[in-house]
């Protein structure tokens, strides 16, 4: 099975830094991937698929890039809203994902 | 946009069957897509539970399959999971998901509690 090892498990930020969140399959998934925002209380939000198309409605700071093995997800400048759990996710074979970063601002 | 919505009894007795059932916007499942159940256990991250399609059949998480069926309802629109034997480990929230174009979509999640 395609193991998803996600880096760093917290990071405190401050508002207009740019944050950085990596993302490891144990094996090539070439671009099936996907970025999700997660609030308490709240399902997963999808922010990128297919390593880096953004999904409709998300704000333009939100990027994600990579393939094969190693993907980013970039925010290129924090806002307060962004504070909340960031998980990626393959679906090259069946669903597997990262252990999640959350995200806190300073 | 396909819609998922989760449906079942949110509170269970130890040992018993957890039955969920999710409703797909119309005409979304069809015999190649893939439809995904996804758990959230308090405090944790995201669990791959398994997956069913109408023309391959289903597939499960090793440490599950000897606990779950899921089946899918192509005439209602519908696909659903059984979890039988339960513990309080299985207290989570559980989503139903789906990958029927480019990009994965999502109910809202089902909490389910397993108390006495």
């Amino acid at each position: 099975d395609i193991q998803m090892t996600q880096s760093p498990s917290t990071l405190s930020a401050s508002v207009g830094d740019r944050v950085t969140i990596t993302c490891r399959a144990s094996q090539s998934i070439n671009v099936a991937l996907a970025w999700y925002q997660q609030k308490p209380g709240k399902a997963p939000k999808v922010l990128i698929y297919k390593a880096s198309r953004l999904e409709s409605g998300v704000p333009s700071r939100f990027s994600g890039s990579g393939s094969g093995t190693e993907f980013t997800l970039t925010i290129s400048s924090l806002q307060p809203d962004d504070s909340a759990t960031y998980y990626c996710q393959q679906y090259q074979h069946y669903w597997a994902f990262g252990q999640g970063t959350k995200v806190e601002i300073k | 946009q396909v819609q998922l919505q989760e449906s079942g009894p949110g509170l269970l007795k130890p040992s018993g069957t957890l039955s969920l059932t999710c409703d797909v916007s119309a005409n979304y499942i069809s015999n190649d897509n893939w439809w995904t159940w996804v758990r959230q256990r308090p405090g944790k991250g995201l669990e791959w539970i398994g997956e069913i399609s109408h023309n391959w059949g289903a597939s499960y998480d090793p440490s599950l399959r000897n606990r779950v069926t899921m089946s899918l309802d192509k005439s209602n629109n519908e696909f659903s999971l059984k979890l039988i034997s339960v513990t309080a480990a299985d207290t989570a929230v559980y989503y139903c998901a789906g990958r029927p174009g480019d990009a994965p979509r999502w109910g809202q999640g089902i909490l389910v509690t397993v108390s006495s």
